[in-house]
């Protein structure tokens, strides 16, 4: 089992600002660690992924930061646009079997 | 590659009817997730398969719910009787990578 805690709930950036999304997990995993991108109607989307024996991880504006001492993780999405607006997920690997623990998600609403 | 492909996208029903979702993975992909989404209980497993065998059905809520996959490009999620606390959004997802998974554009039950 893992158990993940995802903040905030909802963000509101200006459009070209620095949005950080914040998650927490319970029990040492070594798989990776996604988050999805999620719009209204759709299905979450794979954004970006990281191992646990690796820090940080970027793409384009999107970048993973991994703590695994503190067994944190958080999303930054730098210049941020108003196409960014969607419900991000992060989500953690179970401590055994092939599955995922999804966080409650993060509405983030970028502001032209 | 067409990506998870589920149908149909749109359900309505009433109470007591038999409702049957189905979805196609991604060719190749080993593994199939189905999962239920609601406001009030975010993104919840409910069952997976590896190679076509159900790995872990401890999320279906009841035994209303059945599952199957009878090859690996195919499988159903069936809700007989249905009843209006069904009613979410039901997504199917794949997976070839460990924890990376590949969800459908989901199907939106409404059960009345």
């Amino acid at each position: 089992q893992q158990q993940v805690k995802q903040s905030p709930q909802s963000l509101i950036v200006q459009k070209g600002g620095i949005s950080i999304i914040n998650c927490a997990y319970e029990n040492t995993a070594f798989d990776y660690f996604p988050w999805y991108q999620q719009f209204p109607g759709k299905g979450p989307a794979l954004l970006i992924a990281i191992r646990p024996d690796v820090s940080e991880k970027k793409e384009g504006r999107f970048t993973i930061s991994f703590n695994k001492s503190a067994k944190q993780f958080s999303l930054h999405i730098m210049d941020s646009q108003p196409g960014d607006s969607a419900t991000y997920f992060c989500a953690a690997p179970g401590t055994g079997a092939n599955n995922l623990f999804f966080g409650t998600g993060t509405r983030l609403t970028v502001i032209p | 590659d067409a990506g998870v492909i589920q149908s149909p996208r749109h359900e309505v029903t009433e109470m007591g009817q038999e409702v049957t979702l189905r979805c196609k993975p991604i060719s190749g992909h080993n593994s199939l997730f189905w999962y239920r989404q609601t406001m009030m209980r975010g993104l919840e497993l409910l069952i997976y398969f590896n190679n076509n065998v159900p790995i872990d059905d401890s999320g279906m809520p009841e035994d209303r719910f059945s599952a199957k996959m009878p090859n690996a490009s195919f499988s159903t999620l069936k809700i007989q009787p249905s009843e209006p606390r069904d009613s979410a959004v039901y997504f199917c997802a794949s997976s070839l990578t460990r924890n990376i998974q590949y969800f459908g554009a989901g199907t939106r039950l409404s059960v009345l």
